[in-house]
């Protein structure tokens, strides 16, 4: 298995909801990534998790709260977003030691806020 | 941050030959690569080189590496429909264990036109 999954693949959400992303690797990567990326635009870094601890939190809204509950799986919690937060967002891992550092994306998921 | 620039829009006829640039700032970067988006996907990973390497071949692409100048280039042979996608130069700015930050660069549009 070397793909990363991510569900849903789109999602549509109102500002008052609550709601999660998922993504799943079973490459035996141990630090796993969240990215947004709005339309025509590179992905931005949200969160690292290596070992299935926060490494970096590139100043993200609370609004956003990361979880890594293995090394397999990494949610993204979703509350009171604001339109603005519409994005596609990117899940990705990487492995420690390899050749050449890749990090291997996921499809992302499509997110709308109304 | 480090600034890793590309231009927006690049045209080709099919048959031809695209070039896209990158310019980046951190001269201590280990890796840089070219990741390949198409309309509504996550980023696939297309080729990358260590810098100490001045070119890399890959079947239908070449990425030569200027650290001098700090610039990057793809260069793909007989461009395809099927190649045009946004491509996005991406450098190593920070690396722990297993997680790695990536700095992406703007991006470039590419169209092939039939």
């Amino acid at each position: 298995d070397t793909e990363v999954t991510q569900t849903p693949k789109h999602l549509v959400m109102g500002m008052t909801n609550k709601k999660s992303l998922k993504c799943e690797q079973h490459m035996g990567h141990r630090a796993m990534y969240w990215y947004k990326q709005k339309a025509k635009k590179p992905p931005e870094l949200m969160f690292v998790y290596s070992y299935e601890k926060l490494s970096i939190n590139e100043s993200v809204p609370s609004r956003f709260s990361p979880e890594c509950p293995n090394s397999s799986l990494l949610n993204l919690h979703l509350h009171a977003l604001q339109p603005e937060d519409s994005a596609l967002y990117l899940c990705a891992s990487s492995q420690e030691y390899s050749n050449y550092n890749e990090q291997f994306f996921g499809p992302g998921t499509r997110l709308t806020v109304l | 941050g480090e600034d890793v620039e590309q231009s927006l829009f690049l045209s080709v006829r099919e048959g031809d030959s695209s070039v896209i640039n990158c310019t980046y700032t951190d001269s201590s970067s280990t890796y840089l690569y070219w990741y390949k988006q198409e309309p509504g996907a996550g980023l696939q990973l297309l080729t990358y080189i260590f810098s100490n390497m001045d070119m890399k071949q890959d079947q239908r692409l070449t990425v030569l590496l200027n650290k001098k100048d700090k610039h990057l280039s793809l260069r793909i042979a007989d461009t395809q429909t099927g190649d045009s996608a946004i491509y996005f130069c991406a450098e190593i700015l920070f690396s722990s264990g297993s997680a790695r930050q990536l700095t992406f660069g703007s991006g470039t549009q590419l169209t092939v036109l039939p």
